[in-house]
């Protein structure tokens, strides 16, 4: 079956600008997770919703990142006023249900903010 | 604190080597669980394995295998007989206290060449 989607792949924005980027979970997924790598890292842990509900934003680095998953499936990380600290590659995963699943991740969108 | 180290940034070997990815974790937790991904260079996160806490049997797939030692914290990952498909970045993992949070090492480069 599908894997985790996300898009864009690819995000060039400018600093201060508002961006979006979405997840679309393995069909019956009820977990999702949104982590961020950057170069040369191990991913770090965003948020993770268990349905509609954010479960855990402690990852949050700052009140510009918000996240939606508002009908339990397709998740969208917003990110306001972006800083070049910005930059990275944002990963979401999705898991059966929490409870240590095992997560499954996407392909990843590439933020550069210039 | 939840820790997990991977020490080698790069390993470098010519095809049909073995070679032996380290990872050492740190956690206060009795219940926890051990994760490896390998990252090709398309970006992708892939799932290998993943190990709980009270299972420290050895594992083996195929040319992969995993070594879990609680008395040293670590759990190590094999490949034996290395091609040069397996080049990618490997990342272990650990998850634990039912936070549903993974923690990622910094992962190990790992190049095979032909």
């Amino acid at each position: 079956g599908a894997g985790v989607s996300q898009t864009p792949s690819n995000k060039v924005t400018e600093k201060g600008k508002y961006v979006e980027l979405r997840c679309d979970p393995i069909s019956g997924h009820t977990a999702l997770y949104w982590y961020r790598q950057s170069l040369g890292q191990g991913p770090e842990f965003l948020i993770y919703f268990q349905g509609t509900g954010a479960a855990d934003d402690s990852g949050l680095p700052n009140d510009r990142f918000f996240a939606v998953r508002p009908e339990g499936s397709v998740s969208t990380l917003k990110i306001q006023r972006t800083e070049r600290g910005d930059s990275a590659v944002y990963l979401c995963a999705s898991s059966l249900s929490t409870g240590t699943d095992t997560q499954y991740f996407g392909p990843g969108t590439r933020l550069t903010v210039l | 604190a939840q820790k997990v180290t991977q020490a080698q940034t790069e390993i470098s070997v010519v095809e049909k080597e073995d070679v032996t990815l380290d990872c050492v974790y740190e956690t206060r937790d009795t219940t926890y669980y051990l994760f490896w991904y390998k990252q090709p260079p398309s970006g992708e996160l892939v799932f290998l394995i993943r190990r709980n806490s009270f299972d420290e049997q050895n594992e083996i797939s195929g040319r992969y295998s995993w070594n879990f030692q609680k008395s040293t914290s670590s759990f190590n990952f094999t490949i034996t007989a290395s091609q040069v498909v397996d080049s990618a970045v490997y990342f272990c993992a650990l998850e634990s206290g039912a936070t549903n949070k993974l923690i990622f090492g910094t992962g190990t480069l790992l190049a095979v060449q032909p």
